[in-house]
């Protein structure tokens, strides 16, 4: 049991290139997080998904994009990336629908320059 | 779209009891209050999560009143190791599923 993997765990940019970052967990969670992390600042949700084929946006979606094909994958996609992307990346996948219990991922730290 | 209010920081010695409190007005009559601590280039960790009155673990131990409007996360006998920043988390009425994370309390432990 693995819980949560992410990958790459750092990664730098050119700024208007494109990447996805992978997030898989294997605790058949329906819940899953994509949040950022800027130096020294709390986490910000970008997207969130609540099952299989169904996608929201948090509180900072532009510029980013999600799919989740699959209850285990829930990737996320840079596309243009800027130097305001800088920062780490953290998934989550969360317990039930009352509970929120929610196992992280080590992280992917993202320079754009 | 910050939720929860806490201290910024604050300082505590070895072996003292540390309480942080969060205020969460808008609080949903099913949502529970979860905190979680995370240290430096790590993500978030699950301390403990609770309803009402009062929950505890091998952790801590998490008080709330009846009104549901704030919650005391109580980590006794601090160490060196508890330095982290601690978030108060709750569900959003609001906005469905979505969870957002507040600013985080700073607490730092001083021998």
């Amino acid at each position: 049991n693995a819980g949560v993997t992410q990958t790459p765990k750092f990664r730098i940019l050119k700024i208007g290139q494109s990447m996805t970052l992978q997030c898989t967990q294997d605790m058949n969670h329906n819940y899953m997080y994509w949040y950022r992390q800027d130096p020294g600042m709390g986490l910000k949700l970008i997207y969130y998904s609540v099952g299989a084929g169904i996608t929201d946006k948090g509180e900072v979606p532009n510029g980013y994009n999600v799919s989740r094909s699959t209850t285990e994958d829930f990737p996320l996609r840079l596309e243009l990336a800027a130097p305001s992307q800088t920062s780490v990346y953290f998934c989550a996948s969360r317990v039930g629908l009352h509970s929120y219990e929610q196992y992280f991922g080590p992280g992917t730290r993202l320079t754009v320059t | 779209l910050a939720k929860t209010t806490q201290p910024i920081s604050m300082d505590s010695y070895e072996g003292q009891e540390v309480n942080i409190t969060c205020s969460h007005n808008n609080i949903a009559t099913n949502d529970y209050i979860t905190w979680y601590q995370q240290f430096p280039s790590q993500g978030p960790r699950f301390i403990i999560q609770g309803y009402k009155t009062k929950v505890t673990n091998e952790v801590a131990s998490l008080f709330i009143p009846a009104d549901r409007k704030s919650s005391t996360l109580s980590l006794p006998r601090v160490s060196l190791s508890d330095t982290a920043v601690y978030y108060c988390l709750v569900g959003d009425r609001n906005a469905g599923n979505m969870l957002t994370f507040g600013g985080g309390t700073r607490l730092m432990v001083k021998p």
